[in-house]
């Protein structure tokens, strides 16, 4: 079946650099785009094709991709980047055109 | 500024339907096709399906086949998602998401295409509770 796997939950402290990764096949065929979530609101476009960032993006977000995996990096994370992160792509193989990711919980420590 | 204002929460009974609206503006309607994306409390992200606003042909996902419609009034710039025979796992922030693209090529692989949800409505909250 069509999915993409992402790690739970991942910290990081405070002005470090964090890695939140994507896996899936179908990532082997189309880049990843990256949402983030805070409590009560609607996801936000961080990241997407190869390393794109919609206007008023901080350039701390990155994209990356190699085989199946698809990462979001931030460089030098900040409090207000604590928020749940959502990977996506298009999906070709299954009953689902598009699939998202299960999140990850980033935590700013 | 492209919004999208979704219609207000709903408290619908098992066996009932609800129907959600996402009015668009600040760009031109039929030009991008519309996602509807689902978020049960404390899970993730759920994709349900896509309109064309401009023809009104629409895609769902196989688990919503057959109980979800997806439709379009072009002349309020508004789509509509209605879902039937609801039961208490519909309980969920349900959410309008437009989708843009982008086609580049590479040397090696030629062109391809990218699709990426770049604007959200602020979400509408479905409960289902007898």
């Amino acid at each position: 079946s069509s999915e993409l796997t992402q790690d739970p939950a991942v910290s990081v402290a405070l002005g470090q650099t964090v890695r939140i990764t994507c896996q899936g096949d179908s990532l082997r065929s189309y880049y990843a785009s990256w949402y983030q979530q805070k409590p009560g609101q609607a996801p936000v476009l961080v990241i997407y094709g190869k390393n794109n960032r919609p206007s008023g993006i901080p350039d701390r977000f990155s994209g990356s991709s190699s085989g199946n995996t698809a990462s979001l990096t931030i460089t030098g994370a900040q409090a207000e980047d604590e928020a749940d992160y959502y990977c996506n792509s298009r999906d070709s193989s299954g009953n689902h055109p598009w699939v998202f990711g299960g999140g990850t919980k980033l935590t700013v420590l | 500024q492209v919004q999208l204002v979704q219609s207000g929460a709903e408290v619908k009974k098992p066996g009932a339907s609800v129907k959600v609206s996402c009015k668009a503006s600040g760009y031109t309607f039929t030009s991008y096709y519309m996602h509807w994306v689902r978020q049960a409390p404390g899970q993730g992200l759920e994709w349900m399906g896509i309109i064309n606003p401009s023809g009104g042909s629409t895609s769902y996902a196989q688990k919503f086949q057959g109980r979800v419609t997806m439709t379009r009034d072009t002349s309020t710039s508004t789509v509509y998602m209605e879902l039937s025979s609801l039961r208490s796992e519909d309980t969920a922030v349900y959410y309008c998401a437009r989708e843009s693209k982008f086609t580049y090529y590479d040397i090696l692989t030629g062109y391809s295409t990218e699709y990426y949800f770049d604007y959200w409505g602020q979400g509408t909250l479905v409960t289902v509770s007898s």
